[in-house]
């Protein structure tokens, strides 16, 4: 079976720092992706862990244990339009390029 | 770059009424995915196309959902008769080919609101 973790939701102070966390527990794994969702809105790429470590990409940073099957994604210096859903989806390394995708963390971030 | 195309936006039927939503994926992509999104819920993959070919339908609820990729470019989902339980965002995805990274975009999706 699949299953990915990650919390439900999270709130936090503009200008400061958010660490989500996901576990996940999956048949394989080829990669792991973190999607942002606004409300009403399609997914969009934030970023993409295959390797143990640390990627970075500006104010956004995620991080891979496989492992532990735990990742993180960072975010600093928050701005109100961070305000969204965060999923976490790992590719199990069956054939073709399916992604399971956890439940997403709501972010609220406050003034 | 013009992003995946879907339409209609929203619908909203009866309970056992037809309905159909229409995608058009980035141009050159050759992977095209549908997945259901319910409310509160992360994306679920329905099924995975490489070009006009399935690639994986293993979780499409095969007795009132049907899709088709004619061409190898646009598609379309199909669901008959609709439950309750259809209700959700249908979002359609594009990739360029399967592989080690191969980033998925999105489209906006249609929200589905079974009566």
């Amino acid at each position: 079976g699949q299953n990915i973790d990650q919390p439900t939701e999270m709130t936090a102070t503009e200008g400061a720092i958010v660490q989500i966390n996901c576990t996940y527990q999956t048949s394989g794994f080829n990669g792991l992706f973190w999607y942002q969702q606004h409300a009403g809105e399609a997914p969009t790429f934030l970023s993409y862990n295959v390797l143990d470590g640390l990627e970075e990409k500006g104010r956004f940073s995620s991080f891979l244990s496989r492992s532990k099957g735990y990742s993180y994604l960072l975010l600093k210096e928050l701005q109100m339009k961070d305000s969204a859903s965060y999923l976490c989806a790992v590719r199990p390394g069956e054939y073709g390029n399916k992604l399971v995708f956890g439940a997403g963390t709501i972010l609220r971030v406050k003034s | 770059e013009a992003g995946v195309a879907q339409s209609p936006r929203y619908k909203i039927i009866e309970k056992r009424q037809s309905v159909a939503f229409w995608c058009n994926p980035i141009s050159g992509h050759a992977t095209l995915y549908w997945y259901q999104q319910i409310l509160g819920q992360g994306p679920k993959l329905l099924i995975q196309f490489q070009n006009n070919g399935v690639v994986d339908d293993s979780q499409l609820p095969k007795d009132r959902f049907s899709a088709e990729r004619l061409k190898g470019v646009d598609s379309t989902l199909k669901i008959q008769p609709a439950k309750l339980e259809d209700s959700a965002v249908y979002l359609c995805a594009s990739s360029l080919v399967m592989g080690q990274y191969n980033e998925q975009f999105f489209g906006p999706g249609t929200r589905l609101t079974v009566l």
